[in-house]
């Protein structure tokens, strides 16, 4: 079966850190770009970061460019975002969502997984 | 950044009825747009990518036109399982998400 199942996602203090990861299955993993997505409670989608198919190459949101970290492990097809700093307004379910192209780089999300919860809260 | 406005924010409807919502990008994107729709506490679903290309499964009733800075969804015969929020996403640079429509009963 094709799809994505994050975990990671906790209570944690300001200022703290967290990582998240996300499982792939039923696809070939390391062809596609694969990205983080949040959204807050009642709010909008706000797109969080992108890797590329190889992982040489990474984009970040303003928003939390130099906080967090999008990695992947082709090996073992696990997407990963490591979080530092962590601030009330990171509060959000964060989504991992699969490019709609292999290799290709300009790309809509086709597969998303569930979402896992991430609150920041002291 | 490309910064992308949606309107209107919220569209009361019945069911039935065509609905119509717009995307309008700050600086021209070509064709590269895509248009998500979400239920509540749910993942978002991709319907059209590419402006106007409908994702495999996805209803006829969905379709989307434009390209460079206008672009449209459009909801043909509103169904009970269309009230949601629709989202657009420009991917030529960036992958940063419109504000969204909520569809909601009228």
């Amino acid at each position: 079966e094709v799809q994505l199942l994050e975990s990671g996602g906790n209570l944690i203090q300001p200022g703290g850190s967290l990582r998240l990861s996300c499982a792939a299955s039923g696809f070939t993993f390391t062809t596609y770009v694969m990205a983080w997505v949040r959204q807050a409670p009642g709010k909008g989608l706000e797109w969080v970061s992108t890797i590329s198919d190889t992982g040489f190459s990474t984009y970040y949101a303003d928003s939390v460019k130099g906080r967090f970290t999008i990695s992947r492990d082709n090996s073992k097809n696990t997407l990963s975002l490591e979080m530092n700093s962590l601030r009330a307004d990171d509060t959000a379910v964060y989504y991992c969502a699969k490019g709609s192209l292999p290799r290709g780089f300009i790309v809509a999300f086709d597969l998303w997984g569930q979402g896992t919860m991430v609150s920041v809260s002291s | 950044d490309i910064q992308m406005t949606q309107s209107p924010s919220t569209l009361s409807a019945s069911v039935g009825e065509r609905v119509t919502i717009t995307c309008r990008a700050s600086r021209g994107i070509n064709k590269w747009l895509a248009w998500y729709q979400q239920k509540p506490g749910k993942a978002p679903k991709l319907l059209i990518q590419e402006a106007s290309s409908l994702e495999s499964g996805v209803s006829s009733r969905f379709s989307g036109s434009g390209s460079g800075t206008e672009f449209t969804l459009t909801i043909n015969t509103l169904q009970p399982e269309d009230f949601a929020t629709y989202y657009c996403q420009p991917y030529s640079e960036n992958w940063m998400f419109g504000p969204g429509t909520k569809v909601e009963v009228k």
